[in-house]
This record gives C-alpha cells, sequence and structure tokens, in this order.
C-alpha cells in the first residue's frame, strides 16, 4: 500500500505570496493532519480533516487553511506569506478511530524569501 | 494542555550499543496515546513505536521497546543492538484519545532527541 504523497517537495516563494500544498493519504485512511515543523518552535498541529470537514485547529493565524476533497485528498493555503512561515510542512493520515495511529509523509519544504 | 519533555537534546553510542531515551509527559487525561517517532535526515517522519495509556504491558517492537510509568508519566524508549540506521531525530508523542465522535486529535510533540550510532 502506497504512504502519505505531498507534493511539491520543495517550495521557494517570496513575502507577500501565497502557496497551496497538497497532499495525499494512504488509501483508505480518512483523517489528514497537517502539521508545521520549526528549527525554534518543532511540530505544531495546524489542522486535521475528516470526511471535507475541518474537526480540530491549532493556534495558527488566518491565513493557514485547509481543505479536504472527497476523494480524502488534503490540501493546505498560506496567504500573504512571511519570512516566519519557512518551515518543513508535514501531512500525516490515519484510519477512523479506535486507529488513530498517524502516518506522515515525507514533507513539503517551503522557504519564504 | 499537555506538554512532552526530552530532556537529552542529543545522544551518542556505538553501533551494537542498547541506549534508553527518556520522556516524561504531563496531563489530567485517564485514556490516550503515546508515540515514539524518528526522522532520519531525509525528514520522513517514521512510527517507531505506539503504547495504549490502558494497556499496563509495555509495547516492543523487534529491537525497540518501550518503558511506560503511567503514575510517573514517563515513556522511556529502549534500542537494543543498535545500527547505524538507527541514527536519527527521535520524537516523543501524546495524543489524547478521540473516539469516535472526535476522531483523530492532535500530536503533542517533545523537542527531539539526536540520536548518533557511531560505527
Amino acid at each position: 500500500k502506497a504512504g502519505v504523497t505531498q507534493t511539491p517537495r520543495y517550495l521557494i516563494k517570496t513575502r507577500g505570496q501565497q502557496v497551496t500544498l497538497s497532499c495525499s493519504p494512504i488509501s483508505g485512511h480518512r483523517s489528514v493532519s497537517w502539521y508545521q515543523q520549526t528549527p525554534g518552535q518543532g511540530l505544531q498541529f495546524l489542522f486535521e480533516y475528516f470526511s471535507e470537514t475541518q474537526r480540530n485547529k491549532g493556534n495558527f493565524p488566518g491565513r493557514f487553511s485547509g481543505r479536504q476533497f472527497s476523494n480524502s485528498r488534503s490540501e493546505m493555503n498560506v496567504s500573504t506569506l512571511e519570512l516566519g512561515d519557512s518551515a518543513l510542512y508535514l501531512c500525516a493520515s490515519s484510519l477512523d478511530p479506535p486507529q488513530e495511529t498517524q502516518y506522515f509523509g515525507p514533507g513539503t519544504r517551503l522557504l519564504v524569501l | 494542555a499537555q506538554t512532552v519533555t526530552q530532556s537529552q537534546p542529543e545522544m551518542s553510542v556505538q553501533e551494537a550499543e542498547t541506549v534508553t531515551l527518556s520522556c516524561t509527559y504531563d496531563t489530567s487525561e485517564n485514556n490516550y496515546y503515546l508515540f515514539w517517532y524518528k526522522q532520519p535526515p531525509s525528514r520522513q517522519m517514521i512510527l517507531v513505536i505506539r503504547q495504549e495509556a490502558y494497556k499496563q504491558q509495555n509495547a516492543t517492537e523487534n529491537r525497540f521497546s518501550v518503558n511506560f510509568q503511567k503514575a510517573a508519566k514517563s515513556f522511556s524508549l529502549k534500542i537494543s543492538d543498535s545500527q547505524l540506521g538507527d541514527t536519527a531525530m527521535y520524537f516523543c508523542a501524546f495524543m489524547k484519545h478521540g473516539g469516535m465522535i472526535q476522531g483523530a486529535q492532535k500530536l503533542v510533540f517533545g523537542q527531539g532527541t539526536r540520536l548518533t550510532i557511531n560505527p
């Protein structure tokens, strides 16, 4: 079974631009979570989607948004990019409860100049 | 709010040795999961082992085992017969049980322990 895939793997943007990252979960997984990883803040939870609905949200500004499609694929969008948004963005998928273990994709490395 | 603390920023051992990584957590929840993930230089986050809080028996996966002390809120990872491929950043993570309605909850991660296995 294929793992979680994320595209693109690397991205360079400039301040003020917006960016969209994509995540395809493991086949059969309907929950998708997003995390931001930075050297200073570590790993922080952004949001979680299930059946096209956002169920949980972390403490990030409204510039960070996401959505999930009917095939469980998810996208996250960051508008008006700031230098501090430079990070590794990780997507994770999981089966329905009680099998809640999250399996991660390879991540998208975003550099904001 | 839950917090996870890994007190060892870096560790280094020789190949074939046994190494133990420490993790403590703070929570008022009674039903939760604990995980160890490894992140090698490729940056891919890989699940190492999972422990359900209601299970008294410590989880094991081949060379990896945990010492789960619920009362002490301690969750250490032991790697036996360490191999060069074990070199990675190791993260301890907490997740409260979501159940059928709330579903998957967020993982709360520690700051990580950088483990180097030397030949």
